[in-house]
């Protein structure tokens, strides 16, 4: 089975700096992809962005982007020129197909607190 | 507008009662899930139904049962709630077209078990 996690439970920046946080992957699978979300403080959870594991570029959707370190099973987000709406929890996530069915796994998540 | 649509918000109920948590999609998705979180924030999947198979994970009582009517409504039944079962619950849907099977959110429903 495959598995998702990220060690840090939570990480304070102060505004305008760039964070990363770390996300480590157990899978069997040849190609797979791998996803970040953010749930914030509503509860709301929405999809940031994703990697093709076939694929050797690093994704980037605005000020997000992703170091995939694919010989360490590495998927980490890095978010630049923190704002205070990136407070949240970030999930990172990976597809499995299991039982006929696609389905993410999910790590544990780590809060990110964006200081003033 | 297109979305993943959970009522109610919050439910808060005894021990013994039933529940039912409602999920409506409208981005034409044929594929829908019911996920638990804790306190913890932990994300567990619980159900994932599509083209009528529904796909059950393993670790989850039997209290639990998913009800759907049409591809876009995944209803969540709970027969006889225990206190352990205090937490959100999250629908979500994809698209088995879609490459990347992305997964959409609903806003999620409280259940808090006296």
């Amino acid at each position: 089975a495959q598995k998702v996690t990220q060690t840090q439970t939570s990480i304070s920046v102060m505004e305008k700096t760039t964070v990363t946080m770390d996300c480590v992957y157990e899978t069997q699978d040849s190609s797979y992809f791998l996803f970040w979300y953010k749930q914030t403080a509503s509860g709301e959870i929405v999809f940031l962005i994703r990697q093709d594991s076939y694929k050797k570029e690093n994704a980037t959707v605005g000020h997000y982007s992703l170091n995939f370190q694919k010989p360490k099973s590495s998927i980490g987000l890095i978010i630049t020129a923190t704002q205070i709406e990136d407070s949240a929890v970030y999930f990172c996530a990976m597809r499995e197909f299991s039982s006929g069915s696609w389905q993410l796994i999910f790590g544990s998540g780590t809060q990110l607190t964006v200081m003033p | 507008e297109t979305a993943v649509f959970q009522t109610p918000n919050y439910h808060v109920t005894q021990v013994g009662n039933e529940v039912s948590f409602n999920c409506k999609q409208t981005l034409g998705h044929d594929t829908m899930y019911w996920y638990k979180q804790d306190s913890k924030k932990l994300l567990k999947i619980m159900f994932s139904y599509n083209n009528k198979q529904l796909i059950v994970n393993e670790t989850v009582p039997r209290r639990f049962s998913p009800q759907s009517s049409d591809k876009a409504h995944l209803n969540l039944r709970i027969k006889s709630v225990e206190p352990e079962d205090s937490a959100v619950y999250l629908c979500a849907s994809s698209s088995t077209r879609d490459t990347y099977a992305e997964q959409f959110f609903g806003p999620g429903t409280r259940l808090t078990v006296l």
